[in-house]
């Protein structure tokens, strides 16, 4: 069965420094991996995936993503964070080998980012 | 354009009581999935519609659960007879529906509270 982690429930950061939310996943198969951000009373709103191809895959409001195959990890990264960027990020992996649509999801990780 | 969009976006019924939950995907968007978000489950798959092959229920957590899509379209979440474990936010997705790698775009949710 798939799963995923994302071992840090809040993280910290102040506003202009780099920030990393962490994810790693476990599947059979190369997965699909993909970020969600939330906001407050919000549906999900998608920042990016990887499917295969480059490791470094660039999102929406600049945020961007590293595939490890080795370490199967799929980190999210943000050069520089803004306040706005404060909201409950989702790491999620599809199992496409399997056949499923569904989305696995981690268990979510806050962002707080301080002024 | 427009997204995924759900109602009611908030719903309080009483313990027994049966609800419907609504869902419009993306125009031309053959794919319509529901997830179920609550504090102790996280995010979890309920089903998967595409076309019209039967579809994925394997989510379902139990037989109180239903779900139909009329016309390849809308959906419509029914969960019969409530019990307070069911409140919940109740999110709908859709995507294209012509492959594994495409991206789910979610909705606003629907937010159940059982009294």
């Amino acid at each position: 069965a798939q799963s995923v982690a994302q071992p840090e429930d809040q993280v910290n950061v102040a506003e202009g420094n780099p920030l990393t939310v962490k994810c790693t996943y476990s599947v059979s198969g190369n997965p699909y991996l993909f970020w969600y951000v939330q906001y407050p009373n919000r549906g999900l709103q998608f920042l990016l995936k990887y499917i295969t191809g480059d490791n470094l895959v660039k999102g929406s409001y600049g945020f961007e993503a590293e595939f490890n195959k080795s370490q199967t990890s799929f980190h999210l990264k943000k050069p520089s964070a803004l306040v706005s960027d404060s909201a409950l990020y989702f790491c999620a992996v599809l199992p496409w080998a399997t056949g499923r649509r569904a989305l696995t999801f981690g268990s979510g990780t806050r962002l707080q980012v301080q002024p | 354009g427009a997204g995924v969009s759900q109602s009611p976006s908030n719903k309080v019924t009483e313990k027994g009581k049966d609800v419907e939950l609504r869902c419009d995907p993306i125009s031309g968007h053959t794919a319509l999935y529901w997830y179920r978000q609550s504090l102790g489950q996280g995010l979890e798959f309920l089903i998967y519609f595409q076309g019209n092959s039967a579809p994925d229920k394997s989510g379902l957590p139990s037989d109180r659960f239903s779900a139909e899509r009329t016309g390849g379209s809308v959906s419509t979440l029914t969960i019969q007879r409530t019990q307070q474990e069911d409140s919940a936010v109740y999110l709908c997705a859709s995507s294209l529906g012509i492959g594994s790698q495409e991206t789910q775009y979610f909705g606003p949710g629907t937010r159940l509270l059982v009294l």
